[in-house]
């Protein structure tokens, strides 16, 4: 195991639910990030968390909705999805230096995923 | 625009054989080169990073080299096991010179089947 888990590890949910995806590491870092993967197409970066400040909005959808409320949680509040929504949807965490930007530059760990379908 | 291009997208491979799967990248500048393990239904595990002065980095049977000049990686897989079927993705790192941070550029995958 990685050190990072998810929850739920599988989701189907209608267009009008609201759900959350919740994302735990036990390493010690201080840098978590949301991904959308997505079948034949690479890995999305949608959300990333420094120090528990956002740091980056890759022009993710309003109907998905990022909380840290610690370094070592973090979780994708999910309302009024599409379909195209559908993916595996992946937490990571990194230790990252200090100051106001996530400098990305170390190991990222991954946790299982939460497979999402949306109907 | 950065991009990273693996090929195969796919290969069939019976057991005990060894395989060798391509990532060609236009990220620049580089910092650094990973590969990732997907086992179907998990996240990705690391299996060997590389920086700009590293040419050949192994971890067990994957031998992964890296030519920085040609932009061009490989990953190597020495004697095949039916457990070392997976999506290997190749992601390659830039460094953003002014604000600071860093940028992970992904590949789509090559998924490999091992079979008896």
């Amino acid at each position: 195991e990685t050190g990072v888990t998810q929850t739920p590890r599988h989701l189907v949910m209608g267009m009008t639910n609201k759900k959350s995806l919740k994302c735990e590491q036990h390493l010690g870092h201080n840098a978590m990030y949301w991904y959308k993967q997505s079948a034949k197409k690479p890995l999305e970066l949608m959300f990333v968390y420094n120090f528990k400040e956002q740091t980056e909005n890759n022009s993710v959808p309003s109907r998905f909705s990022p909380e840290c409320p610690n370094s070592s949680h973090l979780f994708l509040h999910l309302h009024t999805l599409q379909p195209e929504d559908s993916a595996l949807y992946l937490c990571a965490s990194s230790q990252e230096s200090g100051g106001d930007t996530a400098t990305l530059s170390y190991e990222q760990y991954f946790g299982p995923g939460t497979r999402l379908t949306v109907t | 625009k950065n991009q990273v291009e693996q090929s195969p997208q796919s290969l069939i491979i019976l057991e005990g054989k060894n395989c060798t799967l391509q990532c060609n990248y236009t990220v620049s500048p580089f910092s650094n080169l990973r590969w990732y393990k997907q086992d179907t239904g998990r996240g990705p595990v690391s299996l060997t990073i590389m920086t700009f002065s590293e040419n050949t980095k192994s971890n067990g049977r994957y031998t992964a080299t890296l030519d920085a000049d040609t932009k061009q990686s490989s990953l190597h897989i020495t004697a095949s096991q039916l457990s070392d079927s997976a999506s290997y993705i190749c992601v390659v790192t830039d460094i953003i010179l002014t604000g600071g941070g860093n940028k992970l550029t992904f590949g789509t995958g090559t998924q490999l089947k091992v079979e008896l």
